[in-house]
């Protein structure tokens, strides 16, 4: 079925760096979304993302947290400056328009780790 | 606000035996219901998704769930589970019109032999 891919599966970085995640969603999906996942806890919703804009956030998503997607390129969630609560496996998902928004694809998750 | 309770955190079950994996919601109106499995270094794959109608649903695998509005229910089964089941399973939410999954905390399924 369709694919979601997400680069890179593992990403170590020091605090106070940037970082980028990459998304590559489902070739035909406009709607994109990021969740976080703090080991041992709930999947929760962190933004979503639609003709170039962001749709919703929650309050997980601090001001250090953008998201984009240039050109019809990578849907990436960029952290600068990145802090320790920040370490967390990153989930990137697509969905179509129509009823089939609703059912999300979700990629394999990178996992974030910030010393 | 919606919220997703799986109650079971672990479940091991005998393979050939029967699965019930629990979960509840909240939500005023009827939501959209999904269940996701999770296998080691994969994305979350859809077992089986509600929108409306029939309140049995059929998903891949041998999985079904049953909306019961009346309990704010759906909960996973199946009839016999195989090893290749043992795998990670989230319950999610969605309010219709709106564009966010809200998770359970999942249930780690265990199927021995």
């Amino acid at each position: 079925g369709p694919k979601v891919l997400q680069i890179p599966s593992h990403q170590i970085i020091d605090m106070g760096q940037m970082v980028t995640l990459n998304c590559d969603p489902v070739s035909n999906h406009l709607y994109f979304y990021w969740y976080k996942q703090i080991l041992g806890q709930q999947m929760e919703f962190l933004v979503n993302f639609y003709n170039g804009k962001v749709m919703e956030k929650s309050k997980l998503f601090k001001d250090q947290f953008s998201v984009e997607r240039p050109d019809g390129s990578y849907f990436t969630l960029k952290i600068q400056p990145t802090a320790l609560e920040d370490s967390a496996v990153y989930f990137c998902a697509s969905s179509f328009p129509g009823l089939g928004y609703a059912e999300q694809f979700f990629g394999p998750g990178t996992r974030l780790t910030v010393l | 606000a919606q919220s997703v309770t799986q109650p079971d955190a672990r479940v091991t079950v005998s393979e050939g035996a029967s699965l019930q994996l629990r979960c509840k919601y909240s939500y005023s109106g009827t939501p959209y219901l999904f269940w996701y499995v999770q296998y080691p270094r994969q994305g979350l794959q859809l077992l089986l998704k509600y929108y409306s109608g029939d309140p049995v649903v059929q998903g891949v695998n041998g999985f079904e769930a049953e909306f019961i509005k009346s309990n704010s229910s759906f909960h996973l089964r199946k009839a016999s589970v195989h090893w290749s089941d043992s795998a990670v399973y989230f319950c999610a939410v969605s309010a219709p019109g709106n564009y966010k999954y809200v998770f359970g905390a999942g249930t780690r399924l265990k199927v021995i032999a």
